[in-house]
């Protein structure tokens, strides 16, 4: 297993562009999360998706979108980029939500808006 | 806001253990304390959970106290690739709400000296 891919690994943006993050898993979970973390800081999550068709936000979710058509991807859309949206992404997948259901972090996408 | 409460840092020398502690003193009764690394900006990694027993692991002993009020995380033989970012983190499980998100707080930079 592949586990959480992510892509690009490195993005710079120009302030009002609008670009997709993408993030997969194979391990067929039913929970996915976007977070994002700002310099000595800790994760904040910015939308979570429970099952394919159903989404929901986080804390910070002002400035994204997302979607899930499928169980495998959960991509994350920024439709006008700010400077303040400078920050590395991570996403995360789990089986579901249990206890006992360990989350998996992808490696992260650092994105810089001029 | 994170429920628990780290030191910003701490040393310790390879092949010896690393004690680290976590307050949670307004842990609820169905809170489980998570504990995950990070490893020089990769994605976080699950390291070990538990409600109120101790708990061990191929990684690491969580210690919780009777209270629950705090925890303490053992490595008990560190190596240098255990310096990272270790993050105490208090979430419910299973269908309750708020169990769609970790908590990060800031964490505690563990150093592992040669």
């Amino acid at each position: 297993n592949a586990g959480v891919t992510q892509t690009p690994k490195f993005q710079v943006l120009k302030t009002g562009q609008s670009m997709t993050l993408q993030c997969a898993q194979d391990m067929n979970h039913e929970y996915m999360s976007w977070y994002r973390q700002d310099p000595g800081m800790g994760l904040r999550l910015i939308h979570y998706s429970v099952g394919a068709g159903i989404t929901d936000q986080g804390e910070v979710p002002n400035g994204y979108n997302v979607s899930r058509s499928t169980t495998e991807d959960f991509p994350l859309r920024l439709l006008s980029a700010a400077p303040s949206q400078t920050s590395v992404y991570f996403c995360a997948s789990s089986f579901g939500l249990a206890e006992t259901d360990t989350q998996y972090f992808g490696p992260g996408t650092r994105l810089t808006v001029l | 806001d994170a429920k628990t409460t780290q030191p910003t840092s701490m040393d310790c020398a390879e092949g010896r253990a690393a004690n680290l502690p976590c307050n949670h003193s307004t842990i609820s009764g169905n809170e489980y304390v998570y504990w995950y690394r990070q490893i020089h900006s990769q994605g976080p990694q699950y390291i070990i959970h538990g409600l109120k027993n101790n708990e061990t692991n191929e990684m690491a002993s969580l210690i919780i106290t009777e209270d629950r009020k705090s925890s303490t995380l053992i490595l008990p033989h560190a190596t240098l690739r255990d310096t990272a970012v270790y993050y105490c983190i208090v979430r419910v499980g299973g269908s309750q709400g708020g169990s769609e998100k970790l908590v990060f707080g800031k964490g505690t930079k563990l150093t592992v000296n040669p």
